[in-house]
């Protein structure tokens, strides 16, 4: 029963480095998100993806990307990373069908990037 | 403006007693949804609890009841018999219509509990 499962935990890139965070759900939801976390800010939703094949910006989506690769897995792509992207990256993803627009998110267990 | 406020970023409550964490929120939908989590110090999210805009009742859920005022734009969590276990940080959400699918929500800043012997 893993939910929603984010690699890696912890990640850190020097400035201009790339790279993937990655999300997979087994709960067979359509909607997925990624947000981030910065101490005094709470959780700000940088992109999702209402279904597979489909995805928009959240609040913050500069500098990065995200691809659905399926509906099992949503993936946040940094290209070149900066320090403000340093922080705590969630990835969550939310049910299907019905009023599935009041069921909760269900989150990953984060994860710590550090960009120096 | 800010559609989710939590003005309390510290509280201390003792073991057993009754605690309110306050939340307020803005929005012209009449459509909405306000949400509850829970984050302790091992950093997971955990949902608590759940509340309609359209909802006659208040939710409750265990020791977790919302005090949902739906003039005063307000849905405060009240924790009953508070254990150590609740300290934490907590994030009041906020859902509306969703637009394009997906179910967004938007957090305040958070309030983070300390529970005392």
């Amino acid at each position: 029963n893993a939910g929603v499962t984010q690699t890696p935990k912890f990640q850190v890139l020097k400035t201009g480095q790339s790279m993937t965070l990655q999300c997979a759900q087994d709960m067979n939801h359509n909607s997925m998100y990624w947000y981030r976390q910065d101490p005094g800010m709470g959780l700000r939703l940088i992109y999702y993806s209402a279904s597979e094949g489909t995805t928009d910006k959240g609040e913050v989506p500069n500098g990065y990307n995200v691809s659905r690769l399926n509906k099992r897995e949503f993936s946040l792509r940094l290209e070149s990373a900066a320090p403000s992207q340093t922080s705590v990256y969630f990835c969550a993803s939310s049910g299907t069908g019905g009023a599935s627009y009041n069921s909760p998110l269900h989150f990953g267990n984060g994860t710590r990037l550090t960009v120096t | 403006a800010q559609k989710i406020t939590q003005t309390q970023p510290g509280m201390f409550v003792q073991e057993k007693e009754a605690v309110t964490l306050d939340c307020t929120y803005d929005t012209s939908d009449p459509s909405y949804g306000l949400f509850w989590y829970k984050q302790p110090s091992s950093g997971e999210m955990i949902f608590l609890i759940y509340q309609g805009s359209y909802d006659q009742q208040n939710a409750t859920e265990g020791r977790y009841s919302l005090n949902f005022q739906k003039a005063r734009k307000s849905a405060n969590l009240v924790i009953s018999a508070s254990q150590l276990g609740d300290s934490a940080m907590y994030f009041c959400a906020m859902r509306e219509t969703p637009t394009g699918g997906g179910n967004k929500l938007t957090f305040g800043t958070g309030t983070q509990l300390k529970v005392e012997l």
